[in-house]
């Protein structure tokens, strides 16, 4: 039972374009959600959060929007740049104290 | 800048043989974690400590072991490797309160 779901394992945008990765979850009691990188060879970096108090959360390049009515959350980078290229993880919890549930990561790639 | 440091970075096991991946932390957080991660797939979680002598499973527990005797370290014991070990071991950590977690650089063990 995935409670997370990132449904594409991959996407490629244009050096300059918005990149919009989208992340859906069914536990309705999820109040908290973030946002991790990972390039190859590394552990996952932290990018940006979200509480469920919120319906959009910005930083630089970076954000984040909730939509809870339809447990839809998404990330825009704009400008995309080549170093955005990495795997990104969505990731929810219920408690700020216990632990997040993952999705399966989407494989962003920027063209130059 | 330590943050958090996982040994080995590679390992290769055969069926039945034993071994514990190490994590220290020097960040002071009262939180630590253990990751796997297969390909195509989210994070799941081995097993968490909430603090020094208190440890409990995550949703993939079986098959390992954990303690938890100091703040700063958190290793995970594999007692019988199996091929179905075979995966990238994520540590992490973070404070009581807030959400981030921070993550090792993952550790590749292959069982044959």
């Amino acid at each position: 039972d995935q409670q997370v779901k990132q449904n594409s394992p991959s996407l490629s945008v244009q050096e300059g374009r918005i990149s919009i990765l989208n992340c859906d979850y069914t536990n309705s009691m999820f109040d908290y959600f973030l946002w991790y990188k990972k390039y190859p060879a590394e552990g996952p970096t932290f990018l940006i959060s979200i509480s469920s108090i919120k319906d959009k959360n910005e930083d630089g390049r970076f954000t984040v929007f909730l939509n809870k009515s339809a447990k839809h959350l998404s990330l825009h980078i704009v400008p995309s740049q080549p170093g955005d290229s990495a795997v990104y993880f969505c990731a929810a919890s219920k408690d700020s104290n216990y632990q997040l549930i993952w999705g399966a990561g989407t494989k962003l790639i920027i063209k130059p | 800048n330590a943050g958090v440091t996982q040994t080995p970075k590679f390992r290769i096991l055969k069926i039945g043989q034993s071994m514990t991946l190490q994590c220290a932390q020097d960040m002071n957080h009262n939180y630590m974690y253990w990751y796997r991660q297969d390909p195509g797939m989210g994070l799941k979680l081995i097993y968490y400590s909430v603090g020094a002598g208190i440890t409990d499973k995550g949703e993939v527990p079986n098959g390992y072991n954990v303690s938890r005797s100091t703040t700063e370290d958190f290793p995970l014991r594999l007692e019988l490797a199996a091929p179905s070990q075979t995966s990238v071991y994520f540590c992490a950590s973070k404070t009581g309160s807030g959400n981030t977690i921070y993550f090792g650089e993952g550790s590749w063990l292959t069982v044959v």
